[in-house]
This record gives structure tokens, C-alpha cells and sequence, in this order.
């Protein structure tokens, strides 16, 4: 069984719609838990990442992290079709040191106009 | 500035050929990285440096062979590639620290296709 699993997607909703996408984990040492979005062809960009449990807001985009359940979330508001690409998830745990990012899969988005 | 810049964006090498990919980053960062990404794939870790010296190596092929000169530079020396090694390779950067964040900002990449 892997560390994360992501919703597989792919997942094509239609211009200002909510979207919902989902990671789970089974490592409870994860505590940094980050969300990448990555354009065709292009490297992951940071959206957001948030320690511990909590939710975190930046404009159209939420993040939560419910550590008891091991699952987060990343909430698109809005969606416009500069939006669709594939978004990763990714963790960590508190390190001492540079290591390593587990990532899920990725979730494949197209926001139609 | 949260900026990572890779050179070359493409390439495309023999078998034969000896190349180098270049990655640099002036955010301060002690840490770097090298993935390497399949398409519809996750990124897949090859190499971290920590301070300049390599710290992770997940079991890379010796064909490969990375380099950090200061820590702002990252190379990935090519050498006698195979076809299956053709991705798109990202080098990434984050803090190093007593409680590292372990916050990975990655480069646009560079596009490697091998024939």
C-alpha cells in the first residue's frame, strides 16, 4: 500500500464551479503537507502547504488537513480554466535535515469554459 | 524571489554523448534536489544535497552524476544514457534547518529525450 494516495481523477467540471481534491495518508509522522500544481510539459509550482492540522486560505484556494483521519484536501473556489492542469499532493515530516517529499499520484483537472 | 532556473529547457542526446544539466537557485536554500518525471507520473527522487554534500542517493544508475559546487548550483553530469531515460528532470530547492520545513520549490525542468 502506498504512503499517499491521491483521487485519481481525471476530473472535468465546468468554469466557477467547487472543486474538491483529495489526498489520504497512513504515515502519522507527516506533518508539512504542501499542494503543487503542475501546467503540461512545465515543473510543480507551490500552491500552499500548511503544518499540522488546520485549514489555510490564499484567495480562490483552501487548503485542510485533518490529521486524525489522515486526509487533506485542497478546495478550488471558482474554478476558471487557467486552473486545469494536474495538482500533486506532498508531505513530510519534521526533519533535521534535507529528506525526502512523498507525492501522491496527481489529480488531473479541466475546467471547462 | 521563490525561483529555481534550469538550463538547458530541452535536450536531446546519443547514446554516447556526455551532457550536463544546470540548476541554481539564489533563495538561500541549504538543500537541492534532482527528480526525475515520467508523464502522468509523480516526480521520482534521485539526488539530495544538504549543505553541498549528497546525502540521498535512491540507488541512481552511475550514468548519472551530480555535482553541487556551491549552494547555489546543482549539476547533473549525463553520461551513456539509455532511451528509457528520457523525462523531464527537476531540480528543486528548500530550507535545511533544526526543524527543516522540507518546502520543495521546483525549476520549469528540463524536457530530456534520449536516442
Amino acid at each position: 500500500q502506498k504512503e499517499v494516495e491521491q483521487d485519481p481523477g481525471p476530473l472535468s467540471v465546468p468554469e466557477g464551479a467547487i472543486v474538491s481534491l483529495n489526498c489520504t495518508y497512513s504515515n502519522s509522522a507527516f506533518q508539512y503537507f504542501m499542494w503543487y500544481r503542475q501546467y503540461s510539459r512545465k515543473g510543480p509550482e507551490l500552491l500552499m502547504y500548511t503544518y499540522s492540522s488546520g485549514n489555510k486560505e490564499d484567495g480562490r484556494f483552501t487548503a485542510q488537513v485533518d490529521k486524525s483521519s489522515k486526509y487533506i484536501s485542497l478546495f478550488i473556489r471558482d474554478s476558471q480554466p487557467s486552473d486545469s492542469a494536474t495538482y500533486l499532493c506532498a508531505m513530510s515530516a519534521v526533519l533535521t535535515n534535507a529528506g525526502k517529499s512523498t507525492f501522491g499520484d496527481g489529480t488531473t483537472l479541466t475546467v471547462k469554459p | 524571489d521563490t525561483e529555481v532556473t534550469q538550463t538547458p529547457k530541452h535536450l536531446v542526446m546519443g547514446m554516447t554523448n556526455k551532457k550536463s544539466l544546470k540548476c541554481e537557485q539564489h533563495m538561500g536554500h541549504r538543500a537541492m534536489y534532482w527528480y526525475k518525471q515520467k508523464a502522468k507520473k509523480p516526480p521520482e527522487l534521485m539526488f539530495v544535497y544538504s549543505y553541498e554534500k549528497l546525502s540521498i542517493n535512491e540507488s541512481v544508475p552511475s550514468r548519472f552524476s551530480p555535482e553541487c559546487p556551491n549552494s547555489s548550483l546543482l549539476n547533473l553530469h549525463l553520461h551513456a544514457l539509455q532511451p528509457e531515460d528520457s523525462a523531464l528532470y527537476l531540480c528543486a530547492s528548500s530550507q535545511v534547518g533544526r526543524v527543516a520545513k522540507n518546502i520543495q520549490y521546483f525549476g520549469a525542468g528540463t524536457r530530456l529525450s534520449v536516442l
